[in-house]
């Protein structure tokens, strides 16, 4: 079956980077985008951006523009997200997703979420 | 402040029917592009529930159902069961290039 497996619970401070991982079994790695999506404490869910993990192709949502970066490694069929700057607002639970079949179409699985706490 | 626009809360007793209603705009539902739901438990992976405005994966059951109108869809979900407890949310895609959420409809199951 289809897992998105994402790393372990980050805590950083101001002005420092992450990096989450997801990895993907149960289906053909390079064939689906994969999306990150984060969910800050009360409130909605909002779209980061997406990797083709078969050409390497990115497209940022264009807030996180110049913070941050998707990539993948097809050997690992792991997806990386790291977003730099980070600043308080943004401690979220983010999420990897995977959509077949094109861009603008639903999630069809999700990874169970990667708590990053941004803390001083 | 999501682009979506969903009601923060909706209820109901058991065995009876809740509708959870996504606006949204010209530039995304109106566009028209298709409009999905999630159903999300807190510390879990959200789960797939509709997508394209209508269509249930396999495996949900046929008490939830989708509709769409407009700049507008809806979630209905009858015969409501206390499993139902969660957070529901829509999702949908932009002319500005962009998935775009609703900010996400907590049910409770009186």
């Amino acid at each position: 079956q289809v897992q998105l497996v994402q790393s372990g619970a980050e805590v950083k401070k101001p002005g420092a980077s992450v990096k989450v991982s997801c990895k993907a079994s149960g289906y053909t790695f390079t064939g689906s985008y994969m999306h990150w999506v984060r969910q800050a404490p009360g409130q909605g869910l909002e779209w980061m951006g997406w990797i083709n993990p078969n050409s390497g192709g990115t497209n940022y949502a264009q807030k996180f523009q110049g913070r941050v970066t998707m990539t993948r490694d097809t050997s690992m069929s792991t997806v990386y997200m790291e977003l730099s700057r980070l600043r308080s607002d943004d401690t979220a639970v983010y999420y990897c997703a995977i959509t077949f079949g094109g861009v603008i179409v639903h999630f069809d699985y999700w990874g169970q979420g990667t708590l990053v706490t941004v803390s001083s | 402040q999501s682009v979506l626009t969903q009601p923060p809360s909706v209820s109901g007793a058991p065995g009876q029917r809740v509708t959870i209603s996504c606006t949204g705009s010209s530039s995304n539902i109106g566009a028209p592009y298709d409009v999905h739901w999630y159903q999300h438990l807190p510390g879990t992976a959200p789960k797939l529930l509709i997508y394209g405005n209508t269509n249930r994966p396999s495996g949900v059951p046929d008490r939830f159902s989708g509709s769409k109108s407009g700049t507008s869809a809806s979630l209905a979900i009858t015969g409501l069961q206390a499993e139902d407890e969660a957070d529901y949310f829509c999702q949908s895609y932009d002319t500005s290039l962009s998935v775009v959420f609703g900010g996400g409809t907590k049910l409770t199951v009186l």
